[in-house]
């Protein structure tokens, strides 16, 4: 199992571009998030999903956009980048109907994006 | 709404010391706890988790014990490796259906040979 994958790695974009961050889990998970980590701030949830097709705000959505049209992937975008989201992005997953433990959240390895 | 606190660092010990990093929580109802912890650079791993009051989560010579009565998960280990050097984060799960965690804004603990 991979568990959780993310793509990109790295990205740096210019002031009003657009991009997708993929998240992909092998877990067969119900449930994932987007969070972005910031110094000082821990880790703040962006969007998440509870399910293929649904996706709900988290506690700073604001200039994202998410989609789950497959049960593994989940997609964070940014239409109209901003220096404020300048940020490293973390994707998780949890909960595998019938797995007792449902609260627990396997991360990826994170994307650091730079926004110029 | 819930929230975690946790001690700021950055902490610094020197090999074979004895760790404490402080967490405590507000939250409705009974929620899990956990420790994550991230190496550099990477994402965070599960360390230990507790989901009742009085269980003792344990890892790698990690533990926390969760006290209802203080609100508070403390994590220790009495003896720390260079290879220990992460950063820590508290986090809850208030349940409900979507399972979200609430984090502790991270402890940067630093340990010299």
């Amino acid at each position: 199992n991979a568990g959780v994958t993310q793509t990109p790695k790295f990205r740096v974009l210019k002031t009003g571009q657009s991009m997708t961050l993929l998240c992909a889990q092998d877990m067969n998970h119900e449930y994932m998030y987007w969070y972005r980590q910031d110094p000082g701030m821990g880790l703040r949830l962006i969007h998440y999903s509870v399910g293929e097709g649904t996706t709900a705000k988290g506690e700073v959505p604001d200039g994202y956009n998410v989609s789950r049209l497959k049960k593994q992937n989940f997609l964070l975008g940014l239409e109209s980048a901003a220096p404020s989201q300048t940020s490293v992005y973390f994707c998780a997953s949890s909960y595998e109907v019938g797995d007792a433990d449902t609260d627990t959240q396997y991360f990826g390895p994170g994307t650091r994006l730079t926004v110029l | 709404g819930n929230s975690v606190t946790q001690m700021e660092g950055p902490v610094t010990l020197s090999e074979e010391a004895f760790l404490t990093i402080n967490c405590t929580y507000t939250a409705t109802g009974y929620p899990s706890l956990f420790w994550y912890v991230q190496y550099p650079g990477e994402g965070l791993q599960l360390l230990l988790k507790a989901t009742k009051a009085d269980d003792k989560g344990s890892n790698k010579g990690f533990e926390a014990t969760y006290r209802k009565e203080t609100t508070s998960f403390h994590l220790e280990k009495g003896s720390v490796q260079v290879s220990d050097s992460a950063v820590y984060f508290c986090a809850l799960s208030a349940g409900g259906s979507n399972y979200k965690l609430t984090f502790g804004k991270g402890t940067l603990l630093t340990v010299n040979p």
